[in-house]
C-alpha cells in the first residue's frame, strides 16, 4: 500500500522562508510531485523530483531522498497569496500515470 | 498550454437525480484522464482512470453502476453520477495528463462542487 505523511498544518511570516516536509513509504517509486490548492479550488502543479536533490524553481524549491523516502517543499520570501494547501504526491510505477496524494499541508502566511 | 476545463462549476440537485460532470483538455490530446473525489479537509480520492476509447478502471470501493465514466474522445471524458444521494455531496476534479518538461505530470480542472439535496 501507499503511505504519505505530511504535517496537517503549518503558519510563517510573510518575507521568511518555510519547509514543508514530505515522508512517504510506497511499493515502487517513480516520481514525487508537488501541487499546490487554493481553497475552493483545484491543485496547480508545483514540481516534480524523481532523482536525489534540490529542483530550484523561482521562489519555491523540492528536495528529493529516494533513500530515506523523504522530500520537502521549500517556499522563499513568502507572500500572503502563498496561503494554500500544499500537497504532496508519489507516483509508484514506472509507465503508469497513477499518483497517490497526500493529505496536504495547510499553510497559512500571516503579516 | 495544459489547459483543462470542467463544467458545471458547481451543481446542486435533488436526491434521486442523475448529475453529468464534463472535463475537457483545452489545448492538448489526453488519452488518460483522473477522476477525484475531495471531501471537506481531506486530500484528494482517486476514483477512476478514465482512458479513452475503453472502460474506466475503477478505485477499491468505487461504484462503477453509480458513478459512470465516458472518454469518448481524446478531449473529453464525462462523469455521471446516478441516483445522487446527500453523501455523494462533494468536490469532483477531474486531471488530464499532460507534458511538463521532464515528465508528464496530471493537470487538474477547476472542479465541480456537487450539493444533493
Amino acid at each position: 500500500g501507499q503511505n504519505i505523511d505530511q504535517p496537517t498544518e503549518m503558519t510563517a511570516t510573510e518575507g521568511a522562508i518555510v519547509q514543508i516536509n514530505c515522508t512517504y513509504q510506497t511499493s515502487g517509486f517513480n516520481g514525487l510531485f508537488w501541487y499546490q490548492q487554493h481553497a475552493g479550488e483545484a491543485p496547480t502543479f508545483l514540481s516534480y523530483n524523481v532523482l536525489d536533490g534540490l529542483e530550484e524553481k523561482g521562489r519555491f524549491s523540492s528536495f528529493l531522498s529516494r533513500s530515506k523516502g523523504y522530500s520537502y517543499l521549500l517556499l522563499k520570501e513568502l507572500q500572503m497569496k502563498d496561503s494554500a494547501s500544499y500537497l504532496c504526491a508519489v507516483r509508484d510505477q514506472k509507465g503508469y500515470q497513477k499518483v497517490t496524494f497526500g493529505i496536504g499541508t495547510k499553510l497559512q502566511v500571516i503579516p | 498550454g495544459a489547459v483543462v476545463s470542467q463544467h458545471p462549476s458547481w451543481v446542486i440537485c435533488k436526491s434521486g437525480t442523475s448529475v453529468k460532470i464534463e472535463c475537457r483538455s483545452l489545448d492538448f490530446q489526453a488519452t488518460t484522464m483522473f477522476w477525484y473525489r475531495q471531501f471537506p479537509k481531506q486530500s484528494l480520492m482517486l476514483m477512476a482512470t478514465s482512458n479513452e476509447g475503453s472502460k474506466a478502471t475503477y478505485e477499491q470501493g468505487v461504484e462503477k453502476d453509480k458513478f459512470l465514466i465516458n472518454h469518448a474522445s481524446l478531449t473529453l471524458s464525462t462523469l455521471t453520477v446516478t441516483s445522487a444521494h446527500p453523501e455523494d455531496s462533494s468536490f469532483y476534479i477531474c486531471s488530464a495528463i499532460g507534458t511538463s518538461g521532464k515528465t508528464d505530470t496530471q493537470y487538474f480542472g477547476p472542479g465541480t462542487r456537487l450539493t444533493v439535496l
